[in-house]
């Protein structure tokens, strides 16, 4: 157990509905990361927080997602319009500015989009 | 265009022997590279990181090396145990970015 938590571990929906995933990150973190994994391959980056700042993006993070960290604590990833591609493990990470290179992931929510 | 390449055929030995992973990489100009463990349905954990200008970094059983002529790491277990059975990362961070880019992973199964 790393000390990063997410919420919920498991999300089954249907197409075209909306889902919300939280991220809480080890408390002493101030960078925290989002990445999606599909079957077989390595994570990929969506987005990336410093505090409450949103400072990178993806190309892989459509109109359709959007990510907030409201007080530079949680985060949260909201997908709207659910497609079946979403379907994946959406991966929450957190580092500390004076050590920024290494990430601790928590356990990751996996999505089936129906 | 980049790339970070990893062997996509799992590695099978022995318990006791060394394993053995490699890492390739093309357009990168990595200031350190990562690797991780990750069992199945579970986030990563880290396990080392090599800077650029260090050659080898060990850690207990675990030992890396970082060629950055030839663009490749290198991840050796030894004395490997069937817990070591687990699919390997490698990730590095291009420069001047935060976010990790990550190989495919390669699975190593370990065999009593």
């Amino acid at each position: 157990d790393t000390g990063v938590s997410q919420d919920p571990r498991h999300k089954i929906t249907k197409r075209g509905q909306n889902v919300t995933f939280r991220c809480d990150p080890i408390s002493e973190h101030n960078r925290l990361y989002w990445y999606r994994q599909t079957l077989g391959q390595g994570p990929e980056f969506l987005t990336y927080f410093q505090n409450e700042a949103q400072l990178e993006k993806s190309r892989l993070l459509s109109d359709r997602f959007s990510a907030e960290r409201p007080k530079g604590s949680f985060s949260t990833l909201e997908i709207q319009r659910t497609e079946q591609g979403d379907s994946a493990m959406y991966l929450c990470a957190s580092s500390l500015k004076q050590t920024q290179e290494t990430q601790y992931f928590g356990p990751g929510t996996r999505l089936l989009v129906l | 265009s980049q790339k970070i390449e990893q062997n996509s055929e799992a590695l099978n030995i022995q318990e006791g022997k060394t394993a053995t992973l490699t890492c390739n990489y093309t357009n990168y100009s990595p200031a350190y590279l990562q690797w991780y463990r990750q069992d199945p349905g579970r986030g990563p954990v880290f396990l080392l990181l090599i800077r650029e200008n260090e050659k080898e970094k060990r850690k207990e059983r675990l030992k890396v090396t970082f060629d950055t002529t030839l663009k490749q790491s290198l991840f050796h277990i030894t004395a490997s145990q069937p817990a070591d059975s687990a699919t390997y990362l490698c990730a590095l961070s291009d420069t001047g970015r935060r976010a990790l880019t990550f190989g495919s992973g390669t699975r190593l199964q370990v065999q009593p």
